[in-house]
């Protein structure tokens, strides 16, 4: 099983519309949570964090459930410019550090 | 002025050589990495260097060097390149940061623009 998994689309959706993401995680002593946005050929670039509580961001609305492990993303009101692959990441300690393990992605097209 | 800068931004080898990739923060981070993501756009962690201290190796083949001559460098040298190495390589650094009002830390995790590796 990955370590982080998610849906990889794509997601074709009209232009206003709202689109939702989820995505899974296996390791429970994860500590923090993130959405990376990617463009093609670019690099992944943090979109928001996730907490427990839920977070809002404009058009963005993250939820995380740690009993089900489970991360979700809530785009409303798409934009053509949100088209991108949206990465679930998930941060852990292993061996003094820290590192980030990042799920396959969802790929987003937002049409007109 | 780049947050995260690497060299070269694309490289085209022949098998069997040997090459370097260059990574360079000026963020003050002490924290830096490299991270491979291969042609189905995995995005996989190899190493990890604190303070020039290498701290995560994620079981990489060790024809991969990495190198770290101070906290603001982090270069990776592979040898004998084999077809299977090709993908993309970014570079990345961060600084575990204290968003105090949610006593949660937050981070600061800035990626380079990538070096898209091809061995022909």
């Amino acid at each position: 099983r990955k370590e982080v998994e998610q849906d990889p689309g794509p997601f074709n959706v009209p232009e206003g519309a709202t689109v939702a993401f989820n995505c899974t995680y296996s390791n429970s002593a994860s500590q923090s949570f993130f959405w990376y946005r990617q463009d093609c050929r670019k690099e992944p670039k943090l979109l928001m964090s996730v907490y427990s509580s839920g977070n809002e961001d404009g058009r963005f609305t993250a939820q995380l459930n740690r009993a089900s492990q489970y991360i979700s993303l809530l785009i409303r009101d798409s934009k053509l410019s949100d088209s991108a692959t949206y990465l679930c990441v998930v941060k852990s300690e292993t061996g003094g550090g820290n590192k980030l393990t990042f799920g396959t992605g969802t790929q987003l097209k937002v049409e007109l | 002025d780049t947050a995260v800068s690497q060299t070269p931004k694309y490289l085209v080898t022949q098998m069997g050589n040997d090459k370097s990739i260059k990574c360079e923060q000026n963020l003050g981070h002490d924290t830096m990495y490299w991270y491979k993501q291969d042609s189905k756009k995995f995005l996989k962690i190899m190493f990890s260097y604190n303070n020039k201290e290498l701290i995560i190796n994620e079981t990489v083949p060790n024809r991969f060097s990495p190198k770290s001559p101070d906290k603001a460098h982090l270069n990776l040298h592979i040898n004998s390149l084999e077809l299977g190495d090709s993908a993309v390589y970014f570079c990345a650094s961060s600084q575990d940061l204290t968003f105090g009002d949610r006593g949660t830390v937050r981070y600061g995790y800035t990626f380079g623009s990538g070096t898209r590796l091809t061995v022909v």
